[in-house]
């Protein structure tokens, strides 16, 4: 069962190189969500994707761009890196059908980034 | 926007019951309280939810206060595998989680 699957897991780059994060799902999600880990911060709501076709700013959107690119996908990209963009990085989904109220979750395992 | 506030850590011995506490007094009526929780180097994980009413699963039971501006996750008796950081987390609408800092929890054998 591959749930969602975030590659890379780790990446190390420099101050102004650029790079893309990827995730896919397996669970035919309509809802599709980025989030940063820090540090005593908890999660941190970057974008998200309601369904196919949208795109949404979370909490802290600065600095980065995200693609949905089909229903199973959802791409989180760096333009140009930043110190301050050392984070971990998850990205979860969710079915969020409306009739349904039991709605949860569910996390890929996280990709560590430095930026030098 | 509502928030969680969660004691940092806590420690429970091994095979009692443990109680997280979880303070969200800004809730609005329409708010769920979700419970999640992160293992080491792993994404966190889905525990339990509810709206008003208690609540409980496999996993663990969810204690909401009646004015619901308080919540309680409690595991009925905690392993060694329990260790983990516990997020209490505030759903707002269809799309919006609100994670707290987390409560990490230390088990002890």
């Amino acid at each position: 069962n591959a749930g969602v699957t975030q590659t890379p897991k780790f990446q190390v780059l420099k101050t102004g190189q650029s790079m893309t994060l990827q995730c896919a799902q397996d669970m035919n999600h309509n809802s599709m969500y980025w989030y940063r880990q820090d540090p005593g911060m908890g999660l941190r709501l970057i974008y998200y994707s309601a369904s196919e076709g949208t795109t949404d700013k979370g909490e802290v959107p600065n600095g980065y761009n995200v693609s949905r690119l089909n229903k199973r996908e959802f791409s989180l990209r760096l333009e140009s890196a930043a110190p301050s963009q050392t984070s971990v990085y998850f990205c979860a989904s969710s079915s969020n059908r409306a009739t349904v109220t039991n709605e949860k979750l569910f996390f890929g395992s996280g990709t560590q980034l430095s930026v030098l | 926007d509502a928030k969680t506030t969660q004691p940092n850590s806590m420690e429970s011995n091994e095979e009692e019951p443990v109680h997280l506490p979880c303070n969200h007094s800004t809730i609005s009526g329409t708010d769920y309280i979700h419970w999640y929780r992160q293992l080491p180097s792993q994404g966190p994980e889905y525990v339990i939810h509810g709206l008003t009413s208690n609540v409980n699963n496999r996993m663990a039971s969810l204690a909401i206060a009646e004015d619901r501006k308080s919540s309680t996750l409690i595991l009925h008796r905690a392993t060694l595998r329990d260790a983990a950081v516990y997020y209490c987390i505030l759903k707002t609408g269809t799309y919006k989680y609100i994670f707290g800092t987390g409560t990490r929890l230390k088990v002890l054998a």
